[in-house]
């Protein structure tokens, strides 16, 4: 069974670090692109950036390029999404996500759980 | 990169009745770029249709998805109580990555 795992619920203050990771299990985990999507309070879905795990190649959308740092531990089979330093508007829920594809569709087959980041001084 | 935009914002509607949700590409794409997913609070999406038309695995048979080129389409055929939701189209751009409509919400009239 595939399944994707975020890490626990975070409160940090403007200006500290963080990552959050998804641990993925159930599947080969080079075999698929991961990416991150962003779902801030009462608003809708924004995909921020996809990884291959099999070579770390990363592509980031323009909102998002220089914001954040997306990454991989093929050893452990889990991706994260990292800040150095972040911003009240950073608050959100995040969402992993793995890149399916069938015979040439495209699409996200499975989703983590949401990690709720709050930024908050 | 394509836009993509959804309409109506909001659909108010009864159980039971049909629900036509709108899909629209800036520009052409290929059904197998086009996703349909259903979001409820506080959960992650859950795929609905993929490939434009085929449904996922243990999707009832109410949901169908159509549409090609620029214009795609949801349709609830009966909403059931566990439809009323957000529901967001997704295409693929082979940079690779992915782009959400805004959503459509559907609640109980």
């Amino acid at each position: 069974e595939v399944q994707l795992v975020q890490s626990g619920a975070e409160v940090k203050k403007p200006g500290e670090s963080l990552r959050i990771s998804c641990k993925t299990s159930g599947y080969k985990f080079t075999n698929y692109w991961i990416g991150w999507v962003r779902q801030m309070p009462g608003k809708g879905l924004e995909w921020m950036g996809i990884i291959d795990p099999g070579d770390s190649d990363t592509r980031y959308s323009p909102s998002f390029q220089g914001q954040v740092t997306i990454s991989v531990d093929k050893s452990i089979s889990a991706a994260y999404l990292q800040w150095s330093s972040l911003r009240a508007s950073d608050t959100a829920m995040y969402f992993c996500a793995r890149r399916g594809y069938v015979a040439g569709v495209v699409f996200v087959d499975y989703w983590g759980q949401g990690t709720l980041v709050t930024v908050s001084s | 990169e394509i836009v993509l935009t959804q309409s109506p914002g909001t659909l108010s509607l009864s159980p039971g009745e049909r629900a036509t949700l709108s899909c629209r590409a800036s520009q052409s794409t290929y059904t197998r770029y086009l996703a349909w997913y259903q979001q409820k609070p506080g959960q992650a999406p859950t795929l609905l249709i993929y490939g434009a038309s085929t449904r996922a695995s243990g999707i009832p048979d109410r949901f169908s998805g159509s549409g090609s080129e620029t214009d795609f389409t949801l349709t609830i055929s009966r909403l059931e109580p566990e439809d009323f939701a957000v529901y967001y189209c997704l295409h693929y751009a082979s940079t690779p990555s992915f782009t959400f409509g805004p959503g459509t919400k559907v609640d109980i009239k």
